[in-house]
C-alpha cells in the first residue's frame, strides 16, 4: 500500500547547528502534508504544515520544503536547540474527493538529538 | 480550553477481557483519529471519523472498533484484547485535515496487555 517513509531514523547535530529532516511519500494524491514534533511521554505536536499547490513555507525557525516531481518533503530547522531534541514524524492527507478523504497518515519518525 | 482528553492515560487488560478507550475533544473538530504508536515506530491510524455518526478504517482496523454518536466524543474498543494489542494509543481531532488547521493529539494511552 501507499506510505509515508523517512530516509533517516536518527540525526545528531550540534547546537546551534541546521537540521534538516527528510521525508519520502508515495501517494500521488496526497495534498496536505504536516509536521509533528513529539517528545518523550507526550503526543505530537504540530510544527508546521504546507499544501501541495505550495513548494516552500516558513515559520518560526522552521521551514517545509516539498517537491512535488520527485515525492520529498523536508523539515530544516534553523538554529537548532537542546529543546528540538524529539521523535520528528511527517504526515499526509488525501485531497478531497477520494475514498480516503480524511485519511492522515503518518511516517516512520526520525530521532533528532541535539548536543549542548 | 482542554482540548483533546483521553481516559484512561494508563490500564492493563488480561488476554481476552474487553474495555473501551474514551476521547473528548472541546474544539468543535469534525475529523477524529484513534493511531497506535509501538516502539520505534511511527503512528498507525487504526480508525478514524470525519463526522458524527461516520467512521471509517485506517491501517490497522482489525480487532478494534469505533463509535462516533456524539461530535465530541470518539470511542475505541478493543472485544477481546491479545498481547499484540498492547501499545500506546493516541487520540486526535482536527477541524479539517486539508485545510490549514492542526491536528491536536490528547496525551496518550499506555495499554498492556497480559
Amino acid at each position: 500500500g501507499e506510505s509515508v517513509g523517512l530516509h533517516l531514523p536518527t540525526l545528531s547535530v550540534q547546537e546551534g547547528d541546521n537540521s534538516i529532516i527528510n521525508c519520502a511519500y508515495s501517494n500521488s494524491a496526497s495534498d496536505y502534508f504536516i509536521w509533528y514534533k513529539q517528545e518523550s511521554g507526550k503526543g505530537p505536536q504540530f510544527i508546521i504544515d504546507i499544501r501541495s499547490n505550495m513548494d516552500k513555507r516558513q515559520g518560526q525557525r522552521v521551514t517545509v520544503l516539498l517537491n512535488k516531481t520527485v515525492k520529498h518533503l523536508s523539515l530544516q530547522i534553523a538554529a537548532t536547540q537542546p529543546g528540538d531534541s524529539a521523535v520528528y514524524f511527517c504526515a499526509e492527507s488525501p485531497s478531497a474527493g477520494g475514498t480516503s478523504y480524511g485519511k492522515l497518515t503518518f511516517g516512520q519518525g526520525t530521532i533528532l538529538t541535539v548536543h549542548p | 480550553n482542554a482540548g483533546v482528553t483521553q481516559t484512561p492515560k494508563f490500564r492493563v487488560l488480561k488476554t481476552g477481557q474487553s474495555m473501551t478507550l474514551l476521547c473528548a475533544q472541546d474544539m468543535n473538530h469534525e475529523y477524529m483519529y484513534w493511531y497506535r504508536q509501538d516502539p520505534g515506530m511511527g503512528l498507525r491510524l487504526i480508525h478514524y471519523s470525519v463526522g458524527e455518526g461516520t467512521t471509517a478504517k485506517g491501517e490497522v482496523p482489525d480487532g478494534y472498533n469505533v463509535s462516533r454518536l456524539k461530535k465530541q466524543n470518539f470511542l475505541l474498543g478493543l472485544e477481546s484484547a491479545a498481547p499484540s494489542q498492547t501499545s500506546v494509543y493516541f487520540c486526535a481531532s482536527s477541524y479539517r485535515p486539508d485545510g490549514n488547521t492542526e491536528a491536536f493529539f490528547g496525551q496518550g494511552t499506555r495499554l498492556t496487555v497480559v
